[in-house]
């Protein structure tokens, strides 16, 4: 069935470091992945999202890597900070119109830093 | 600009009695979402909603679970004869067309 899944459950790095969040998704035909951070009792907080028709997209110390050839999303953090720590999560757009709709999120990766 | 808001933050309620959770979107977004989220997962989608209209429920129980989005007013996710497996944390989510969704910091349900 239709998935979306992280390679690891925990990733732990230190301060300064990059750090590397991977994502496999079993969807071909899905063609919009988002990457969302959760913090400790709160919300999923939007980071940076990706159409299919892209192979990498920027932000502010982020990057997101899509290869749609293995189906692989993956999570860039340049010099991640201690308030970088929390759950990560990619989802998948699912269904509907001009990418509107339900999300398919992963399980989580939790980021750990190391001071 | 206020982001998603949800109330309450924390609802107790025992078994048998009725929840309801609220969801004001952000200013603008005319899409709404509700997902819940038991711990150390991720979250699953329930429903989405546009002003007055159901657009996807596919991920609602068939009983005991409803939404509205109505023309005035929040969102509303009402639970009917809550029991233990009901609690979770349940996020609301709201969006413009084509654009990404934003979430609130959720109800956390708790049923003794």
């Amino acid at each position: 069935g239709e998935s979306v899944g992280l390679h690891l459950p925990t990733l732990s790095v230190q301060e300064g470091d990059n750090s590397i969040i991977n994502c496999a998704y079993s969807n071909s035909a899905s063609d919009y992945f988002i990457w969302y951070k959760q913090e400790s009792g709160k919300g999923p907080q939007f980071i940076i999202d990706i159409r299919s028709n892209m192979d990498k997209r920027q932000g502010q110390r982020v990057t997101v890597l899509l290869n749609k050839t293995v189906k692989h999303l993956s999570l860039q953090i340049a010099a991640t900070q201690p308030g970088d720590s929390a759950v990560y999560f990619c989802a998948e757009f699912k269904g509907g119109s001009g990418n509107t709709g339900k999300l398919i999120f992963g399980q989580g990766t939790t980021l750990q830093v190391k001071p | 600009n206020a982001g998603v808001m949800q109330n309450p933050r924390h609802l107790v309620r025992r078994r048998g009695q009725e929840a309801r959770l609220r969801c004001s979107p952000m200013k603008g977004h005319s899409h709404v979402y509700w997902y819940r989220q038991l711990p150390e997962e991720g979250l699953k989608f329930m429903v989405y909603l546009q002003k007055e209209n159901i657009i996807d429920e596919s991920g609602m129980p068939k009983e005991r679970f409803s939404a509205e989005f109505p023309k005035e007013g929040p969102s509303i996710l009402r639970i009917q004869q809550v029991v233990r497996g009901d609690s979770a944390a349940y996020f609301c989510a709201s969006s413009r067309q084509s654009q990404p969704q934003h979430f609130g910091d959720g109800t956390r349900l708790s049923i003794l």
